[in-house]
């Protein structure tokens, strides 16, 4: 069971907006902590998507944006695209349990 | 451009031990914060622990405290992971992460390693 909370899959169909939401707590994303997102592609290593207050690395594009309020977060893509199948983790800091928490992942299916 | 390499992994008995190996480059290593992130196969991303820029500070998830064992050797620009006592719930793919942000409590992890796989038969 994940300190942080995912839904196990959601999909969409190309060129449409989809949302990955991620739930906390008191003690993680609504004690004020940053939210950060990663991907994973089949058979790779997480890679990097959203860091602190919506900021994304060199090479992720603008489809891809994140959100917070009070002890949720969002990740938010939009045109949705074919290679935007994978799967997509959240990640806080746990004052409780001093320690980094990652949800359990979602996977984006694109029909 | 930052680079991790891990190595060590391999099929150990339940009980076990193992040692893991990280190799960075492409970044001043010893200015940062360094963790350990594992995998169980078809499962989600853990934390296992991580360590200051000069190996002063160690932290651990609940589940290997006592067991396993984060150290730094910043002249190779090296990290490595100790672990011991192994069961069959630490079969993971487990991989070595850059700490990356300003303040501790709000990093992220970025690069990522390609990641070791450690199985534990019993």
């Amino acid at each position: 069971q994940s300190v942080l909370t995912q839904p196990p899959s959601v999909s969409g169909a190309p060129g449409q907006r989809v949302t990955i939401s991620c739930t906390g707590g008191s003690s993680n994303i609504g004690a004020g902590y940053d939210v950060h997102w990663y991907r994973q592609l089949p058979g790779t290593a997480p890679k990097l998507l959203i860091y602190g207050k919506n900021n994304r690395p060199s090479g992720i594009p603008d489809r891809f944006s994140g959100s917070k309020s009070g002890t949720s977060a969002s990740l938010a893509i939009t045109g949705l695209q074919a290679e935007d199948e994978a799967d997509y983790y959240c990640q806080s800091y746990d004052t409780s349990l001093s320690a980094r928490v990652f949800g359990g992942g979602t996977k984006l299916t694109v029909l | 451009e930052a680079h991790l390499v891990e190595s060590g992994g391999g099929l150990v008995q339940s009980g076990g031990s193992l040692r893991l190996s990280c190799v960075a480059s492409g970044f001043t290593f010893n200015n940062y914060w360094m963790s350990w992130v594992r995998q169980a196969p078809g499962k989600g991303l853990e934390w296992v622990a991580n360590i200051k820029h000069d190996g002063s500070e160690q932290y651990y998830v609940d589940s290997v405290k006592g067991r396993f064992t984060i150290s730094r050797d910043n002249a190779k620009n090296s990290l490595s992971l100790q672990i011991s006592s192994l069961r069959a719930g630490d079969t993971a793919v487990y991989y070595c992460v850059r700490d990356s942000g300003d303040y501790y409590l709000y990093k992220w992890f970025d690069p990522w390693g390609q990641g070791t796989l450690v199985t534990v038969s019993s």
